[in-house]
């Protein structure tokens, strides 16, 4: 199985900030990556795919980058609605294997 | 509007076999490319993948879980269940049923899960 490590596993930042979120992966999934928000007591929603492309309907402030075994999520400016969790997932081989997640905080 | 969800006991004892039911609309099971996950989260853990069942009924289970788990669709009702046999308590968590979707770019084949259901919560204690 391919082993997805986060980091940090929680942060705490502040309406505005600039937060990255990043993923590695124990070995190369090229681009075959994928970025999930958690709210509490909700199921993920879909941010990002194929490590860049956003989902539509997300907004324009989440990005995504990477390749091979290092990615990156990045908020450019921290919404309130935002506080959740972020999981990455990889999707090149079977099992997908997710994240152990990051949990963003006030 | 694509739309999942989860139905089944919230409550089964140790060795028991657990039975879950994912009902969905909006899309069909006998689209090609098209897939139903499952996927379980622990109270306060990460995200597990369990199962994923295909529109031509092809199936692929975790590894780890692949001898208690057994996935079976049913077209006509936008269903897919799940079992898992032999229930122990570190099994309890919010399983949750998933739409797979997928494309091929330049590097090979893509996918992810695009809609989700609410998740139900099953609880394993004697």
């Amino acid at each position: 199985d391919i082993l997805m490590t986060q980091s940090p596993s929680s942060l705490s930042a502040s309406v505005g900030d600039r937060v990255t979120i990043t993923c590695r992966a124990s070995q190369s999934i090229i681009n075959s990556l994928n970025w999930y928000q958690q709210k509490p007591g909700k199921a993920p929603k879909l941010l990002i795919y194929a490590a860049s492309t956003l989902q539509s309907g997300v907004p324009s402030r989440f990005s995504g980058s990477g390749s091979g075994t290092d990615f990156t999520l990045v908020i450019s400016a921290l919404q309130r609605e935002d506080f959740a969790s972020y999981y990455c997932q990889q999707s090149f081989s079977i099992p997908p294997t997710f994240g152990g997640g990051t949990k963003v905080e006030i | 509007q694509i739309t999942l969800k989860e139905s089944g006991p919230t409550l089964v004892k140790p060795t028991q076999t657990l039975t879950l039911t994912c009902t969905f609309s909006g899309f069909s099971l006998t689209t090609p490319g098209v897939g139903v996950g499952w996927i379980r989260q622990p109270p306060g853990k990460a995200l597990e993948w369990l199962a994923l069942i295909f529109w031509d009924d092809e199936k692929r289970y975790s590894p780890s879980l692949e001898s208690r788990l057994t996935l079976t669709k049913d077209t006509s009702k936008n269903q897919v269940v799940l079992s898992m046999t032999n229930m122990d308590p570190v099994d309890t968590a919010t399983y949750f049923c998933a739409r797979r979707e997928g494309f091929y770019d330049s590097t090979g084949l893509q996918y992810y899960f695009d809609y989700w259901g609410q998740g139900a919560l099953v609880t394993v204690s004697s």
